[in-house]
């Protein structure tokens, strides 16, 4: 079974880009979330769909966006790119059909901002 | 709202000596907890979850862990560890399941 794809790997762009995140979940899988890896903030969650809805949201600026598709797949979006946006974002895939299931993590997309 | 505590920031450990990882969490309503172990340059690898029933959770690669409620803890252990387990361990709490919030991560180094 194949796991979260996220694409691309490795991305940089420059301050004012904007830039859109790819993630395939696992086949089955409904919900998606999304969450972003500094080192000085750690793991902190930026939203989560669930059937092409964002359920709930993370205190992120209006700069980050999602969506998901009806195939489940999703991407995110963060306009105007500032230096601090560099980091990991990673995609987490849930069927949410089973209570306390967690997250699958994919490998990530590593952006750096210039 | 649910917080996590990760009460050591680095641990270097021998190989084949045993580990414990600390993680305190916060939280006034009941959650499900989480081990996660992260490699350089890859995502995040569930190790073990504990949801309800028996307080001790037997994970992958060997690794157990222990909720106390009273405590309001989820201690991570190893026995005996090995240099492959130089990694970055996270705990994490999800309240009610859409989210996880997770501690700041723990550093393991085994070295020979």
């Amino acid at each position: 079974k194949a796991g979260v794809t996220q694409t691309p790997r490795y991305l940089i762009k420059t301050r004012g880009q904007q830039v859109t995140l790819s993630c395939s979940p696992i086949s089955g899988h409904r919900s998606v979330s999304w969450y972003q890896q500094t080192p000085g903030q750690g793991l902190q969650f930026l939203f989560e769909y669930f059937s092409e809805t964002q359920r709930n949201k993370g205190n992120f600026p209006g700069r980050f966006s999602g969506r998901q598709f009806s195939n489940s797949r999703s991407e995110m979006n963060v306009s105007t790119l500032e230096l601090g946006d560099s980091a990991l974002y990673l995609c987490a895939s849930s069927p949410k059909s089973q209570r306390g299931y967690g997250y699958t993590f994919g490998s990530g997309t590593r952006l750096t901002v210039v | 709202a649910q917080s996590v505590t990760q009460l050591d920031s680095q641990v270097p450990v021998f190989e084949e000596a045993p580990v414990e990882l600390r993680c305190n969490y916060s939280s006034s309503v009941s959650v499900y907890l989480f081990w996660y172990v992260q490699y350089p340059n890859q995502g995040l690898q569930l190790l073990l979850k504990y949801l309800s029933g028996s307080t001790l959770v037997k994970g992958i690669n060997g690794f157990e862990a222990e909720f106390n409620k009273s405590q309001t803890s989820f201690h991570l252990r190893k026995p005996s560890v090995h240099i492959s387990d130089t990694a970055e361990y996270f705990c994490a709490v999800s309240v009610n399941d859409y989210k996880l919030s997770f501690g700041a991560g723990t550093t393991v180094t085994v070295r020979a």
